[in-house]
């Protein structure tokens, strides 16, 4: 078992669609989680982190942490041709994302939003 | 303005050839960090370091070596030890509560 997946794609939704992206972790000792978003040959952008469970909303984005389903997922509402983008699940042992905690990295999640 | 410059851009290796990637960071950040990126994948940890003149190995540190003699340079030699070296390579950087950001990366390839 990965450390930490996410959900296979690609994933295509229509302009102002909720996409829905999701990862799962193995590490019950995890405390700090990110979302991370790659355009095609750039490096990752952070655009959420999320340390307790619930939902964090942040504009368009929400991020929603469960520790007990060890499960954490990031929504898009109205998703614009400006999202399509490889977007990367992080996890940390440390908490309130602490500076010296190790990030693992999910493979990734293409998501593609078609006019 | 702050941030983090990673060089070169795209770096070519010889067989048997050490090469080294130069990240700079002008955010007085402690940590700082090397990624590894394969195609289609997520992000490995090579090394990382807390403070100066101490660091950690990752997850695949075999192969490649660093150092962190400033607060401001964590410089990543990829060395001939390293026989599949050719990888997109990000380097980051944080400090006390916040997230890692990154640098543009070096693209590495074989000759």
């Amino acid at each position: 078992q990965k450390e930490v997946e996410q959900n296979s794609g690609p994933l295509s939704v229509p302009e102002g669609a909720i996409a829905s992206l999701n990862c799962t972790y193995s590490d019950r000792g995890s405390q700090s989680f990110f979302w991370y978003r790659q355009y095609s040959g750039k490096s990752p952008e952070l655009i959420m982190s999320i340390y307790s469970n619930g939902d964090k909303e942040d504009g368009r984005f929400t991020a929603q942490l469960n520790k007990a389903s060890q499960y954490v997922s990031l929504l898009i509402r109205d998703s614009q041709p400006s999202d399509s983008a490889t977007y990367l699940c992080a996890v940390s042992r440390h908490a309130g994302g602490t500076s010296y905690g190790k990030l693992t990295f999910g493979q990734g999640t293409i998501l593609t939003v078609h006019p | 303005d702050g941030g983090i410059t990673q060089s070169p851009k795209y770096l070519f290796r010889k067989e048997g050839q050490n090469v080294t990637l130069s990240c700079e960071q002008n955010l007085n950040h402690d940590a700082m960090y090397w990624y590894r990126q394969d195609p289609g994948q997520g992000l490995r940890l090579i090394y990382y370091s807390q403070i100066v003149n101490d660091f950690q190995k990752g997850d695949i540190a075999e192969g490649y070596s660093v150092s962190r003699e400033k607060k401001e340079s964590f410089p990543l030699t990829v060395t001939s030890a390293q026989k599949n070296p050719t990888a997109f390579y990000l380097c980051a950087s944080s400090t006390g509560y916040q997230p890692q950001h990154f640098g543009d990366g070096t693209r590495l390839s074989i000759l």
